[in-house]
This record gives structure tokens, sequence and C-alpha cells, in this order.
């Protein structure tokens, strides 16, 4: 049972375009949604995240819009750069449980220059 | 240190033998994660500590795999007579305290078994 799905499960995008990720969650009792990146050869890191009393979270270029009612969230990645070029996960995790994090499958991100 | 160090980076171990993967988490942080990556894939939880308590063990896959946090800070994920299956990166996360979301990650230990 796979309990976060992401999507596109690959993605390109041109210099100065927008990227735009895809995650749906099940389990209701998620109350934190945070987003990381992931280099080859590194581990994941924090981009950004989000809890449910918002629907949106804006840091610099990255953006979370979230949907409570349709359980989904996505990260905007406006101005796409070359340099973002990585693997990036969505993940969920509920206060009620261990606050381990449950991820999605990935999405790489190709940024063309 | 100002992050989470992890060691080996790289460990091949011959099926059927032991690892010891260590984690050393960022100083202060009160909890504790270890997660499998395998090839391609989102990582997968495998136990959670909150300084030496082992609260969460749901996700080790087999009695082969064992960890511990003595004194609550380093921690040592153990695999007994590896599998090719256990081939994968283990990766370790801090956090600063129980209700404090934020994960922090190490490098990873990138195990493969022969």
């Amino acid at each position: 049972q796979q309990q976060v799905k992401q999507s596109p499960q690959s993605l390109i995008v041109q210099k100065g375009g927008i990227s735009i990720i895809n995650c749906a969650y099940e389990n209701t009792a998620f109350d934190y949604f945070p987003w990381y990146q992931q280099f080859p050869g590194k581990g994941p890191a924090l981009l950004i995240a989000i809890r449910p009393d918002v629907s949106e979270k804006k840091e610099g270029r990255f953006t979370i819009s979230f949907n409570k009612s349709a359980k989904q969230f996505s990260l905007h990645i406006m101005d796409s750069q070359p340099g973002d070029s990585a693997t990036y996960f969505c993940a969920a995790s509920s206060q009620g449980g261990s606050e381990k994090l449950v991820f999605g499958k990935g999405t790489k991100l190709t940024v063309n220059p | 240190g100002a992050g989470v160090s992890q060691s080996p980076r790289y460990k091949v171990a011959k099926r059927g033998q032991d690892v010891a993967l260590r984690c050393d988490p960022i100083s202060g942080h009160v909890s504790l994660f270890w997660y499998q990556q395998a090839l391609g894939q989102g990582p997968e939880f495998l136990t959670y500590f909150q300084n030496e308590a082992q609260l969460d063990k749901s996700g080790l896959p087999s009695d082969r795999f064992f960890a511990e946090r003595p004194e609550g800070s380093v921690s040592t994920l153990k695999i007994q007579r590896t599998q090719q299956e256990d081939s994968a990166v283990y990766l370790c996360a801090s956090s600063l305290a129980a209700g404090v979301y934020e994960q922090y990650f190490g490098p990873g230990t990138r195990l493969t078994v022969t």
C-alpha cells in the first residue's frame, strides 16, 4: 500500500520555466508535508515543508500548494535553473505516530540550459 | 559537527557477513531515524529512537536487522548474515526533539552485498 503517490516520475523543463511536482496521500492523520531534494550520492536535503492549516507556503523560488480536501500537495519551482536538476521527494508524517516520514517514489527533474 | 555524519560511506560485504553502520546525529538532537533507500526509490523507514529508547522498529525487514543507540547519541545499525536484497543506501536522520518535525539526513552508507 503506497501511502504517498508522487508524479511525474521524471520531468524535463527549460531554464527559466516552472517545474511542478504533485503528490497525493491517503492517511488523513498526516499533518506534516515536507519536500526533499536529493543529488546523486548525497542524502536528501530538506527543501520546504507545510502543515495542513495553511494552503500555500513560499520560500524563494519554491512554493508548496496544499489542498486538504483533495489530500494533495504540490511543489512549484519558479525560474527553474540547471542547478535545480535533482531528484525531488515528497513525504508525509504524523505526530500521532513515531513521526517517521513516508516518502513518495521521487521525481527526477532535469533543467536544460 | 554541523550535520549528520555516517560511516563508512561505502561498504562491500560478502553474502553471509555481518555489517555495522554508524550514525552521528546533529549534536543535541534527541530523535534519530534510520531509513533504507533502494536504487531509484524513495527512502523507507526502518526504526526510530528518542534518546536511547527505540520507540518504533516496525520497518525493520527481518530479525537480521538490529539497531541501538545506547547513550542517546551515536547509533549503530547492524545487519547479520547479509543477503543480496540488503544492498541499498542506509540513511540516518535526526531531529531536534519529539514534536519537532524537521528531519536532517546524513549522506548515507551504500551497502553492496556480493
